[in-house]
């Protein structure tokens, strides 16, 4: 299973974007890369999800980059809310999502 | 998106008893999840439940602990037995939704075992 490395904790100010690396070198070429976030005492919620293109949804934006090994989540705008965990992750050949230590992502005012 | 509703939100039991907590979709689903977060920790699966088949279990979890049901595509139990301390965390369920696997999760069961 390929696996993924992401900063334990990052800051970001109020209304700044939040960029949110996260390397996984050893995705194959079928893998998709999922990003989760975990809001304290709440489940994990779906954020995005890619391949190969960039994407972007009314949460966020995904850029990968052209050789796969890695991505950045972006939070264009983000608020106070979006203080949570974020997951980067793949999918095995289970169907089975394996979560990492993820990135504490602190918005501050 | 499917929307998932467990039960209960949180319990605290007595160590040597089981709890079953329930996890209903509103939508048909094959593939439920059920995975358990430690305090402090990431979140590990537990076991797949397909409906119509036993579930499918992860190193390091056993049936005997970790009964699971799922009688029809829209529910699923999961029962913790004979607790001890350290069973204490959060039990979550989740499905896939369908689209490029895409799982959807239920707010959680927060356990505490005295």
């Amino acid at each position: 299973d390929a696996k993924t490395t992401q900063p334990p904790s990052m800051d970001c100010a109020e209304g700044r974007a939040a960029n949110l690396p996260c390397n996984h070198s050893t995705i194959s070429g079928n893998e998709y890369v999922y990003w989760y976030r975990q809001i304290h005492s709440q489940g994990p919620q779906y954020i995005i999800h890619g391949l190969k293109n960039n994407e972007t949804n009314e949460m966020a934006s995904l850029i990968i980059t052209e050789d796969r090994k890695s991505s950045t989540l972006i939070l264009p705008h983000a608020t106070l809310r979006d203080t949570a965990v974020y997951y980067c992750i793949f999918i095995n050949q289970g169907g089975k999502l394996i979560f990492g230590q993820g990135t504490e992502l602190s918005v501050k005012p | 998106s499917a929307v998932i509703s467990q039960k209960p939100s949180r319990d605290i039991c007595q160590r040597g008893t089981s709890l079953t907590i329930q996890c209903q979709v509103d939508s048909q689903v094959t593939m439920m999840f059920w995975y358990r977060q430690q305090p402090g920790q990431s979140l590990t699966l537990i076991a797949t439940a397909n409906q119509g088949s036993e579930a499918t279990y992860e190193s390091g979890f056993v049936i005997d602990k970790f009964p699971i049901s799922r009688p029809n595509l829209t529910f699923s139990t999961l029962t913790v037995s004979n607790l001890s301390p350290e069973d204490s965390s959060i039990y979550l369920c989740s499905v896939e939704g369908g689209q490029e696997n895409i799982q959807y999760f239920g707010a959680g069961t927060r356990l505490s075992v005295l």
